[in-house]
């Protein structure tokens, strides 16, 4: 089954702690996307990627970092330095970077106290 | 200009009536409209997407309405069914999407 996960689906951690969520894919796709969704409000960039070795900044990039080293996976971390880190993270990726259609990773709910 | 604007918030509808959702934008740079359904603790889904080349698409029972002169596009669910209480979200692409809302559908059986 082609498709993109997401691991783990839940979350906890201790503020000051870094985390990192994972991104995988096996749809052959160039680009991959962060999103961050909080309650009520639509889904903010965080990160995107369009090739390997090679990605910039979203939206909200504080306090967030990435690494693109295979075409498949795409980590986010989490750092200390991201003021309200509990949210809905949601991983994306599409066969080109732009207006692609883009499809979505079941998502991991990071809750830190 | 890089915003969405999507409205309602959230919307009752009864079970065989039609769904109205309705996204604003500023920015004519946008070439790919595209709506999401989102059930809760899922990722979001891909509904249907239209460019702004043609006025409207139409799959199933879902249509997207597309107004270039106005910058306005909408969607609307014919027949609304139990299992299409979702979260909508429109969003508009100029190398980015950017994303409404979102709208909080709840059909009543």
């Amino acid at each position: 089954d082609g498709g993109i996960t997401q691991s783990p689906k839940y979350l906890f951690r201790k503020e000051g702690q870094n985390v990192t969520l994972s991104c995988e894919q096996n749809l052959n796709h160039d680009a991959m996307y962060w999103y961050r969704q909080d309650p009520g409000q639509g889904l903010r960039l965080i990160y995107y990627s369009q090739i390997v070795n090679d990605f910039q900044k979203g939206d909200i990039a504080e306090g967030y970092s990435v690494s693109r080293e295979k075409k498949e996976s795409f980590p986010l971390t989490v750092t200390s330095a991201q003021k309200n880190p509990t949210a809905f993270y949601l991983c994306a990726s599409s066969i080109a970077q732009g207006g692609a259609e883009q499809y979505f990773g079941p998502g991991t709910r990071l809750t830190v106290t | 200009q890089q915003q969405v604007k999507q409205s309602p918030q959230s919307l009752i509808v009864q079970k065989g009536g039609i769904s109205i959702i309705n996204c604003a934008y500023e920015n004519t740079a946008f070439d790919y409209f595209p709506w999401y359904q989102q059930f809760p603790g899922k990722g979001p889904a891909l509904l249907i997407a239209i460019r702004p080349d043609v006025s409207e698409k139409k799959e199933g029972r879902f249509t997207i309405s597309f107004n270039k002169s106005a910058k306005q596009f909408s969607l609307h669910i014919m027949d609304s069914q139990p299992g299409d209480s979702a979260t909508y979200f429109c969003a508009a692409s100029n190398r980015k999407l950017v994303f409404g809302q979102g709208t909080r559908l709840t059909i009543n059986p």
